[in-house]
């Protein structure tokens, strides 16, 4: 089993460039996740998919923030343009959903510096 | 929206030392709860889970976590920490058929050999 898959897994750029963020979810997974961690503000979950289609993006923080899943076997979070603010680790989860019972199971994050 | 409670930030303790990292929610229905560790430089990791009935939990690397409903908590132990047990633990709760994972500010504990 590969796991989550994540790339780049460090990413640094300048402010104002684009930036996209790619996953890879565990195969036969149907629900996928996208967090941010940093240090002030801990792990924040930004959107989650269910079967391809976004469920919850009440955590995305402002319309810089996008999200995609075009299969069930991929997701890029894209942030344009992007500021230092942005600087965190952006980590993907995918979970199996089913009765109520669903685990996490997270991908190795990108470390994304902004300049 | 639940939210979780996770104490005394670092922990600094030494080998065969016993660890216990409290952790309490706030959502009065049924939940799921996870304990995850994060060493340094690396991704979260899966520790142990609750969902539903015995409610001592059992994980990895000797780790256990007990559900007390009435206290609303989920206390992660190990009996004899270890050097390479030092890293961050995060306590996460969703409320049962919600997978919307909160997640506490994490504990660094920090295991001197």
């Amino acid at each position: 089993d590969a796991g989550v898959i994540q790339s780049p897994r460090h990413e640094v750029t300048e402010m104002g460039q684009e930036v996209t963020l790619r996953c890879k979810p565990i195969s036969g997974h149907n629900s996928l996740f996208w967090y941010r961690q940093t240090m002030m503000r801990g792990l924040e979950l930004l959107i989650y998919f269910n079967n391809n289609v976004p469920i919850d993006d009440s955590g995305m923080p402002e319309d810089r923030f996008s999200a995609k899943m075009p299969n069930a076997s991929f997701s890029t979070l894209k942030i344009q343009p992007s500021e230092p603010r942005d600087s965190a680790v952006y980590f993907c989860a995918s979970s199996f959903s089913r009765a109520g019972e669903d685990t996490q199971y997270f991908g190795p994050g990108t470390r994304l510096t902004v300049l | 929206a639940q939210s979780v409670s996770q104490h005394n930030h670092h922990v600094i303790l030494s080998e065969a030392a016993s660890l216990e990292l409290g952790c309490n929610y706030s959502y009065g229905g049924t939940v799921n709860l996870f304990w995850y560790v994060q060493y340094p430089g690396q991704h979260l990791q899966l520790l142990l889970k609750y969902f539903s009935g015995d409610p001592l939990v059992k994980g990895i690397k000797g780790f256990e976590a007990e559900f007390i409903k009435s206290k609303f908590s989920f206390n992660l132990r190990k009996p004899s920490v270890q050097w390479s047990d030092t890293a961050e633990y995060f306590c996460a709760v969703t409320p049962y058929g919600n997978n919307r994972l909160a997640f506490g500010k994490g504990n660094q504990v920090v295991v001197i050999p």
